[in-house]
């Protein structure tokens, strides 16, 4: 069974700039979640997707980022200025069963942005 | 506040040692616990969970958890450390009702010593 792919693995830009992060679930996952992790923290919810609609979006900057996971399926993160404090790496998992406390999240192996 | 405490950033064992990990919560009700590891370049992985019943946790690679309540931790053990257990490893809780979101924990990140 494939796992959670994500891609750049890697992106450095300037602070103002743009960036896209692309995530491509396990089949089959109803629920896709997006997380930043800063250097030394753990990881922090920035929203949360149940098929293509959003479930929780509570910490996502919304003044500056965007998601949107079109069809069900993958799910795009945009940044937009970018800030040197969005240097992170962003994880993004899926589940099965949306809604489910016993679920598992799956990971993928992240996205490191550096902003300079 | 809802906060999950790992209050080891580094630890460092000699292979074949045991290993304990430390993780406390600070929540309204007993949530659901989990322990991640994260490999360098990985995601992470879910090596436990406790939702309920049998407060000692059997996990993946060796791993198992003791839940205690009246601590409110949720520490992870392994008998004998083997290198390539060397990682991160993050604490992680989620509420048992309302919106299901993950609280972690800061990691704690593991040296093996051959």
């Amino acid at each position: 069974e494939a796992g959670v792919a994500q891609s750049p693995r890697y992106k450095i830009i300037e602070k103002r700039q743009s960036v896209a992060f692309w995530c491509n679930p396990i089949s089959g996952h109803a629920t896709l979640y997006w997380y930043q992790q800063i250097l030394g923290q753990g990881p922090k919810l920035l929203i949360q997707f149940q098929n293509n609609g959003v479930v929780d979006d509570s910490q996502l900057p919304k003044d500056r980022f965007s998601a949107e996971r079109l069809k069900g399926v993958d799910s795009t993160l945009k940044i937009q200025p970018a800030k040197l404090e969005d240097s992170a790496v962003y994880l993004c998992a899926s589940s099965l069963v949306a809604g489910v406390y016993t679920d598992t999240q799956y990971f993928g192996p992240g996205t490191r942005l550096t902003v300079l | 506040a809802q906060s999950v405490t790992q209050p080891d950033i580094h630890i460092t064992v000699s292979e074949g040692a045991s290993l304990e990990l430390r993780c406390n919560y600070s929540y309204g009700a007993t949530p659901y616990l989990f322990w991640y590891v994260q490999s360098p370049g990985q995601g992470l992985q879910l090596l436990l969970k406790y939702f309920s019943g049998d407060t000692l946790v059997q996990g993946i690679k060796g791993f198992e958890a003791e839940f205690k309540r009246s601590q409110s931790s949720f520490n992870l053990r392994k008998p004998s450390v083997h290198w390539s257990d060397a990682a991160e490893y993050f604490c992680a809780v989620a509420p048992r009702s309302g919106t299901y979101k993950y609280i972690f924990g800061t990691g704690t990140r593991l040296k093996v010593l051959a």
